[in-house]
């Protein structure tokens, strides 16, 4: 089985740029997550999508910050304008579907995309 | 709010030596307890999971057990080697609105031969 991919793994831009990062979760799962893992710290959801439905917003920045699930698999989460401290690897996660989430449920991470802002 | 706690890293250890790292949290209701594994370069792997007091969680010789009178969720393992060199991350889900995992700040661990 396929894990949760993300793209680009790397990413510098200078301050004021945006950029985009995209997830595609494992096949089947309904519930995604964009966590920001800044260096030293534990990751901090982001936001949380059930199908195309956001769930939980309330950790974003939404003044910069956006994210859209269309047609409930693939993810875009996009910073405009980025700030300096906005460097961090984003985490997209995704948890089995079929039912409504638990909180047993594991979630499976992506490799991350580390962003520098300079 | 919700919040875990675990120990400060970085930890060094020579192959062989055991391992315990703390962990201890603050939650409502009847969390789910984690620990994830973060391999040099690589993503986020769950190592283990507990979802109810006195389960044990177990993997590739880590064990953790969820104690409820302690808040807490201890990683052991009797006998380190060098590729378990990582950072290890205690985790909590406790539901509610939404089921986002709650991280500590992680733990570095470097095990030399």
């Amino acid at each position: 089985e396929a894990g949760v991919a993300q793209s680009p793994r790397y990413k510098i831009i200078e301050k004021r740029q945006s950029v985009a990062f995209w997830c595609n979760p494992i096949s089947g799962h309904a519930t995604l997550y964009w966590y920001q893992q800044i260096l030293g710290q534990g990751p901090k959801l982001l936001i949380q999508f059930q199908n195309n439905g956001v769930v939980d917003d309330s950790q974003l920045p939404k003044d910069r910050f956006s994210a859209e699930r269309l047609k409930g698999v693939d993810s875009t989460l996009k910073i405009q304008p980025a700030k300096l401290e906005d460097s961090a690897v984003y985490l997209c996660a995704s948890s089995p579907s079929g039912r409504a989430p638990t909180s047993t449920d594991t979630q499976y991470f992506g490799p991350g995309t580390r962003l520098t802002v300079l | 709010g919700d919040s875990v706690t675990q120990m400060e890293g970085p930890v060094t250890l020579s192959e062989e030596a055991f391992l315990t790292i703390n962990c201890t949290y603050t939650a409502t209701g009847y969390p789910s307890l984690f620990w994830y594994v973060q391999y040099p370069g690589e993503g986020l792997q769950l190592l283990l999971k507990a979802t109810k007091a006195d389960d044990k969680g177990s993997n590739k010789g880590f064990e953790a057990t969820y104690r409820k009178e302690t808040t807490s969720f201890h990683l052991e393992k009797g006998s380190v080697q060098v590729s378990d060199s990582a950072v290890y991350f205690c985790a909590l889900n406790s539901g509610g609105s939404n089921y986002k995992l709650t991280f500590g700040k992680g733990t570095l661990l470097t095990v030399n031969p």
